[in-house]
Order: structure tokens, then sequence, then C-alpha cells
């Protein structure tokens, strides 16, 4: 159980271009998704917190319109990188959770470049 | 301020026990985390403490103090495939906080 899933796997794309990511909880119902981005050797930065159905909650420094989060659904959420730029390539990865309290579970992760 | 601190790099023979260590000072706390991310892949779960004591799971033990602000990672029977970042993070007032990850190599 506990099964999160991550689309596309890898993205190369232009600068200037927006780029999906989608998320989804396979097997339960996630009351919170998280987005993390993590750069090479560096620890998981939390970018925002997305409940279904509300606007997500952005950390400092992370800009909201530039990351667009939408949490369509108890099993998705999407985030949408709009006109990338280099500095944008890296990992990006979400987490789903069942309930408050309750452990993340990680999908798989997207690996973004930005050319 | 939130700190989690946990040794950068650690190098351990195959089949021996290694110790992770993990210090942490956050706003609230509502339990202990232990993730295994090998690279170039997303964490995957490995433990969770919220009351003090050791927690066991196979090769895999977890411990927490709360008055100490102090968790450690035990790994036994270590293989080779053990080889890979384990990240601290504890769930506070309201989120949870990753340390940098400690990078354990195995070597034969």
């Amino acid at each position: 159980g506990a099964v999160v899933s991550q689309h596309p796997s890898w993205v190369i794309c232009k600068s200037g271009t927006s780029v999906k990511i989608e998320c989804r909880s396979l097997d339960f119902q996630a009351t919170t998704m998280f987005w993390y981005r993590q750069f090479p050797k560096q620890s998981l930065m939390l970018m925002a917190t997305s409940n279904e159905g509300s606007k997500a909650t952005y950390e400092q420094g992370v800009e909201k319109d530039k990351f667009l989060i939408n949490h369509a659904s108890l099993t998705l959420s999407t985030l949408t990188v709009t006109s990338a730029h280099p500095e944008d390539s890296s990992f990006y990865i979400c987490s789903a959770q069942l309930a408050e309290r309750e452990t993340q579970y990680f999908g798989p992760g997207t690996r973004l470049l930005v050319l | 301020g939130q700190n989690i601190d946990q040794p950068t790099e650690m190098t351990a023979t195959e089949g021996a026990i290694v110790q992770i260590n993990c210090t942490y000072q956050t706003s609230g706390f509502n339990g202990l985390f232990w993730y295994q991310q090998h690279a170039g892949e997303a964490p995957t779960f490995l433990s969770y403490n919220v009351l003090d004591g050791l927690e066991e799971k196979g090769r895999f033990s977890s411990f927490l103090s709360r008055s100490k602000g102090y968790s450690y990672l035990l790994l036994k029977e270590l293989q080779m495939k053990d080889s890979a970042s384990y990240l601290c993070a504890v769930r506070g007032a309201s989120k949870i906080i990753f340390g940098s990850g400690t990078r354990l190599s195995i070597r034969p």
C-alpha cells in the first residue's frame, strides 16, 4: 500500500516553456500533498503544501506564480513550472499524506532539465 | 530557529553495524522520520518515532530521545545495497523538516 506515482519521470524542455508534473496517490486518498525540490547532493527543500480543494501554501522564497499547484482531487496534485529557466533544472519530488500526522510517502520524482 | 544536524558522510564495512546520529531543534515536535534515498531516486520510508525508545524493524532500528532532541538510525549486517543517503526528518508544529542527509558508503 501507500504508492505514489509521478509523471513524467524525465522532462527536457526549452527555456521559456511550461512544464506540468502530475502526482497521484494510487491506493489511498491523500488529504495533503507536498512538493519538494532537490538539487544535486542537497537535501529536500519543501516548496509548497497542497490540500485538496484549497489554495496551496507556499514556503518562503517560492514564487507561487511561477510554480502553479492544483490539487483537484484527493488522489491528484499537479505542479506547473511556468516559463522555465535553466536554474529551474532540478529533481522535483511529491509526497502524499493520508491524514494529519501520518507518514508521508514519496513519488519517484521528476527530473527536469531546462535548456 | 529550526535545525536538524546529521553527519555528512560515513563509511562502514559490509557485515558490520553503523549508527547514524541526528540532533534537532524545532518549533514543536510531532514525530521523527528516517528515510533512505539512493542516488537519483526519491526517498523511501524507513521508520517513524514519536515516543522515546527504540523501534526495531529487521536490520534497521531507530531510537528517539525527545528530551535530548536526539535520534539515531542503527543498521546491522550491512549489505552493499545499503549504500545510500539517510535522511532524518522532524515533523514540527506545521510541517516536516528534512536534514541534509548522511551519505553512507559500504566497503567490501
